[in-house]
């Protein structure tokens, strides 16, 4: 177990849905990262958190958005769901805002949009 | 100039071999260079790290190498074993861009 917590683990849903991802980050980490791997891809960045606010954007769309709360919990929002949204989303946490402590993944959430 | 490119994109080493993973990059503000390993339908996990002060470093059976010069950074596992096989991604990040740049993996396998 590494400490971050993502639920649910697994996701199936129709096009066109709208489903919330959720993260917990290690104790005591204050960055909260997400991350879409679609089959056999690489990790592409969507967004980074830090102790509630937004610091980056990578190529996350429109139709996502993200969250980081007072409790430092993090949830992703995908609507309007296409069949190329199907992906693992992973989401990762540092103790601080720089990537040089080293990220810690959790175990992803695998979406499948049907 | 933010590209981290890594290959080969898939690798087959016997047992007890040595499985070498390549990185290039481009941006001389890169000061942070960590390897990751993933299991299937696991997140990936920190293996090593390396900062450009030093050539080399180790942990184990794990090696980075890297050539600052050449802008490039390669990952070596000695004695592979069956249970190394994963994919490996390479990345680069400027520590206070709070951001990691990443390579597009590679997939190992290790035959018995």
């Amino acid at each position: 177990d590494s400490g971050v917590t993502q639920t649910p683990k697994h996701l199936i849903t129709a096009t066109g849905q709208r489903v919330t991802l959720r993260c917990s980050p290690r104790s005591g980490d204050l960055s909260v990262y997400w991350y879409q791997q679609s089959l056999d891809q690489g990790l592409q960045f969507l967004i980074h958190y830090y102790n509630g606010e937004e610091r980056a954007k990578g190529n996350i769309l429109e139709r996502f958005s993200a969250q980081q709360f007072p409790d430092l919990h993090s949830e992703l929002n995908l609507s309007s769901l296409e069949l190329g949204d199907s992906a693992l989303y992973f989401c990762a946490s540092s103790v601080g805002g720089a990537v040089g402590y080293g990220y810690t993944f959790g175990s992803g959430t695998r979406l499948t949009v049907v | 100039q933010q590209q981290v490119k890594q290959s080969p994109q898939s690798l087959i080493v016997q047992k007890g071999g040595i499985s070498i993973i390549n990185c290039a990059y481009e941006n001389t503000a890169f000061d942070y260079f960590p390897w990751y390993q993933q299991f299937p339908g696991k997140g990936p996990a920190l293996l090593i790290a390396i900062r450009p002060d030093v050539s080399e470093k180790k942990e184990g059976r794990f090696t980075i190498s890297f050539n600052k010069s050449a802008k490039q950074f390669s990952l070596h596992i000695m004695d592979s074993q069956p249970g190394d096989s994963a994919t490996y991604f390479c990345a680069a990040s400027i520590d206070s861009n709070y951001q990691l740049i990443w390579g597009a993996g590679t997939k190992l396998i290790i035959k018995p």
